[in-house]
């Protein structure tokens, strides 16, 4: 039983380029979510999936789209990566959205 | 947005010691968590409370949801290397969207 995964684990872009983040979870859950790490600041929540297709903004939702692309992945995209968006990037989920979240193990992305 | 407040920020101390941390907020949550991140790795669900007052264990590790659902508390007895990472407290309000407000963090070393 693998819980969330997310891939790649480490990536380097350039300022402008595109990519997108990929999670899947195997846990049956409904709700998924995407937050951000960086020091200092805690996790902040970038967007979430509280079911299959439904997709809503978090705090920080700028420079950023999510696709719910069934319900077991939520991806991210960064359309023009900027310095700004360097960070850890982690997928959680949850089976409702008020339940507990299980998190994966987190995208390393620096922007140059 | 919204960030816990978790104290203290960092701390060090011996193995076999106790340790006790919080988490306050200046809203009201339903539902209070406790994560545990190791270096390189996504937050790991410790404890999940859903009840004013009430107290959980799990293993050596104790929290609390607090009175006023305004905070919350995590102990760990007797501390060993393992112990080692950064906690996240983590608050909701069932109601609202599908929101956890994540705290800072609290570092703990423990030396031998």
């Amino acid at each position: 039983n693998a819980g969330v995964t997310q891939t790649p684990k480490f990536q380097v872009l350039k300022t402008g380029q595109s990519m997108t983040l990929q999670c899947a979870q195997d846990m049956n859950h409904n709700s998924m979510y995407w937050y951000r790490q960086d020091p200092g600041m805690g996790l902040r929540l970038i967007y979430y999936s509280a079911s299959e297709g439904t997709t809503d903004k978090g705090e920080v939702p700028n420079g950023y789209n999510v696709s719910r692309l069934n319900k077991r992945e939520f991806s991210l995209r960064l359309e023009s990566a900027a310095p700004s968006q360097t960070s850890v990037y982690f997928c959680a989920s949850s089976e409702r959205w008020d339940y507990e979240q299980y998190f994966g193990p987190g995208t390393r992305l620096t922007v140059t | 947005g919204q960030q816990l407040n978790q104290s203290p920020q960092s701390m060090f101390i011996q193995e076999g010691e106790d340790v006790s941390m919080n988490c306050t907020s200046s809203s009201i949550f339903n539902t209070w968590l406790w994560y545990k991140q190791d270096p390189g790795e996504g937050p790991v669900l410790l404890i999940a409370l859903y009840k004013a007052g009430e107290l959980t264990s799990n293993g050596r590790l104790t929290a609390q949801f607090g009175i006023t659902r305004k905070d919350s508390f995590l102990n760990i007895s007797a501390s060993i290397p393992s112990d080692v990472g950064i906690y996240f407290c983590a608050g909701s309000l069932t109601g609202t969207a599908s929101k956890l407000t994540f705290g800072t963090g609290t570092r703990l070393q423990v030396t031998l």
